[in-house]
């Protein structure tokens, strides 16, 4: 099975901050993923990396970046923390192959407020 | 308009009933179609994975695509009370960008 580990389940941070959240996959997946989700607003993609130290803006990456130094971990970055940063963050992984490639298999999340 | 749109609910449903999902999209490219379930405080679990128009079945789960139509379904059967989740669709054309509907939840009650 796919394990994506995401290494906080819940955290709380000040305006201003900057805010690091880990992912880690264990099946060698070259794209990894970070996405936030709202009530409502069902989830939105912040960035994509293709693979290690390549990365792509998704839907809403203002306020975020991204780091992808090794294969297995992908770090998504809240520059300087903001309330409306306030959200469920997930990150998912998946191998692209035959095509279409395979379907994106998420972590639990981190539930993330800023404060 | 979203590109994806999916009702929220909440949809309540007895135990032992059958409970009936649907996503509409907008986007005549999208070719590919899942079904992600998601218990609260976890998250989403692949159910369904599907490339083509018709029904795909597994176990109590039948996922069904109309193409012409751009509208996607899926159904429980027997449904129980493990069930209770938020039922996610995601639809994408060829690339890595999944497009979600905003989830519908589900309670069925013993």
């Amino acid at each position: 099975d796919v394990k994506v580990t995401q290494s906080s389940r819940y955290l709380v941070k000040r305006t201003g901050e900057k805010v690091f959240l880990e992912c880690v996959q264990d099946m060698d997946h070259e794209n990894m993923f970070w996405y936030r989700q709202d009530p409502g607003l069902g989830l939105r993609l912040i960035y994509f990396s293709y693979d290690v130290k390549m990365k792509e803006k998704g839907d809403i990456p203002e306020g975020y970046s991204v780091s992808r130094e090794k294969k297995e971990r992908f770090s998504l970055i809240l520059e300087s923390a903001s309330t409306n940063q306030t959200s469920m963050y997930l990150c998912a992984s998946r191998q692209p192959l035959g095509g279409a490639g395979q379907p994106q298999h998420f972590g639990d999340g981190t539930r993330l407020s800023i404060l | 308009q979203k590109e994806v749109e999916q009702d929220p609910g909440p949809l309540s449903v007895p135990e032992g009933a059958i409970v009936s999902l649907n996503c509409t999209y907008s986007n005549s490219a999208f070719q590919y179609f899942m079904w992600y379930r998601q218990y609260s405080r976890k998250g989403p679990e692949l159910l369904m994975y599907t490339y083509s128009s018709g029904n795909k079945e597994d176990g109590r789960f039948t996922a069904q695509v109309d193409k012409s139509s751009k509208y996607i379904s899926l159904f429980i059967r027997d449904s129980q009370p493990s069930d209770s989740a938020t039922y996610l669709c995601a639809i994408k054309a060829a690339g890595n960008k999944l497009t979600f509907g905003g989830g519908t939840r589900v309670l069925v009650k013993p």
